[in-house]
């Protein structure tokens, strides 16, 4: 069976610090793992990590994937409030164009 | 990029009742279109898989008869919750994606309360 996990569930930190979250992931033909920020509505789209060891960035956050261990971080630095939301991974696969498996995410609470 | 729209955002019906969910595709005609749930504090899962012309593909565990999915046309799948029943209340959400630039596009999502 497909699996994606997501650690920690929840993260309480403050302002400034920085945050690590981690995904790994048991699916079988597995194409790219997916970054997605969930506030109150749908999630919005972050990152797509497809070759191994290559960060992704944009602005304070960047991720990485690596093939080997089957696992994926995502990075931010100096968070602010408005980083507050859960923070789903997603194994997309290799048929079905578009299929993907989520993880259960991370909920982060970035506090003043 | 792709926008996909969801209609309506919220519904609230009596049990037994039916309830039909639109999801549009606005700028890019999806051969395929995704249907999630997601329950409170719980990630998204995946309902079905819905193919333009053909039958939607179900994912173990979902009802097939419960769960009505038409895509009828390349900007349009419908999900209709038939017989709706307080334990359907959810947060459902549908997605499109876009090969060319593989990206995932999600619907804004339409909360269901059945009561």
């Amino acid at each position: 069976e497909d699996k994606v996990v997501q650690s920690p569930l929840s993260l309480v930190v403050h302002e400034g610090d920085t945050v690590t979250l981690n995904c790994s992931y048991e699916v079988t033909n597995f194409r790219s793992l997916l970054w997605y920020k969930q506030e109150k509505k749908a999630p919005t789209f972050l990152f797509m990590l497809t070759s191994s060891g290559i960060e992704k960035k944009s602005g304070r956050l960047s991720s990485i994937l690596d093939k080997k261990e089957l696992s994926s971080i995502l990075n931010i630095t100096a968070t602010q409030t408005g980083d507050s939301a859960i923070y789903l991974c997603a194994a997309l696969h290799n048929t079905n164009a578009g299929k993907s498996t989520f993880g259960d995410g991370t909920t982060l609470t970035v506090k003043p | 990029g792709a926008v996909v729209s969801q209609h309506p955002s919220r519904v609230i019906c009596k049990s037994g009742t039916s309830v039909k969910i639109e999801c549009r595709s606005l700028d890019f005609q999806a051969t395929t279109m995704f249907w999630y749930r997601q329950f409170p504090k719980q990630s998204l899962m995946l309902m079905a898989t819905s193919n333009e012309g053909s039958k939607a593909t179900y994912e173990q565990g979902v009802e097939k008869d419960k769960f009505l999915i038409n895509h009828a046309s390349l900007t349009l799948s419908t999900l209709t919750v038939t017989s709706a029943h307080p334990e359907d209340s959810s947060f459902y959400i549908c997605s499109v994606w876009r090969g060319p630039r593989e990206t995932q596009y999600f619907g804004p999502g339409t909360r269901l309360l059945v009561l």
